[in-house]
């Protein structure tokens, strides 16, 4: 069955650096578009970026533009987020997300790993 | 950006109630409408997409519909299990933004 498993989150200072890790498995990883939704504690969910399946297409929300960067490889079957310059409102549970057949829903969703960005 | 918005912001109901919840767009997005079901501490849940197309898994007595710019979630006959909060999201154009919830909790 499909298996997102994302790793790197943590505690890190304002003004930090963080990478995220999500291992896949259980489907043809290349076939599909996957992206990172976030929530931050107590509040709802934000699409944050996403990745077509050959990475050629790469979108990000405004609240992360040019702070983080989202990136795939295909042959290890894993997704990633640098996150750069965090700030407390960066503080969330990232979850990786594998894209229902690319039509732009989540059908498929990681644990997700917990960020706290905090001096 | 296209803004979503939902009603009721939470809801008491008993089993066996029928539940419906709304959710509108700030402009059209035809019928690239999805809803999810997240409980404490979990990862969302699929639960209808393209605003009317039940995931395969999911129990029949949840129900999509609506075009356009308003759409409505219908649980039948709620369960023990559907306490939840319900999130719509809007699939037409990036970024693909959330409504901002529904609580379903126990009358």
């Amino acid at each position: 069955q499909v298996q997102l498993v994302e790793s790197g989150g943590g505690l890190v200072k304002p003004g930090g650096s963080l990478r995220l890790s999500c291992a896949a498995s259980g489907f043809t990883f290349s076939d599909y578009y996957m992206a990172w939704i976030r929530q931050a504690p107590g509040k709802g969910l934000e699409w944050i970026s996403y990745i077509t399946s050959t990475g050629s297409t790469i979108y990000y929300a405004d609240s992360v533009k040019g702070r983080f960067t989202i990136s795939r490889d295909n042959a290890k079957n894993s997704l990633y987020l640098q996150m750069n310059s965090l700030r407390a409102e960066d503080t969330a549970v990232y979850y990786c997300a594998r894209e229902r057949n690319n039509w732009n829903d989540v059908g498929d969703w990681g644990q997700g790993t917990l960020v706290t960005v905090s001096s | 950006d296209i803004q979503m918005t939902q009603s009721p912001s939470s809801v008491s109901a008993s089993v066996g109630d029928r539940v419906t919840i709304n959710c509108r767009a700030s402009q059209e997005i035809s019928t690239w409408l999805a809803w999810y079901q997240q409980k404490p501490g979990k990862a969302p849940k699929l639960l209808i997409y393209t605003a009317s197309s039940l995931q395969s898994g999911v129990p029949s007595r949840f129900s999509g519909s609506g075009t356009g710019t308003d759409f409505t979630l219908t649980i039948s006959s709620l369960q023990p299990e559907d306490f939840a909060t319900y999130y719509c999201q809007q699939a037409n154009s990036f970024p693909f933004t959330f409504g901002p919830g529904t609580k379903v909790d126990i009358k």
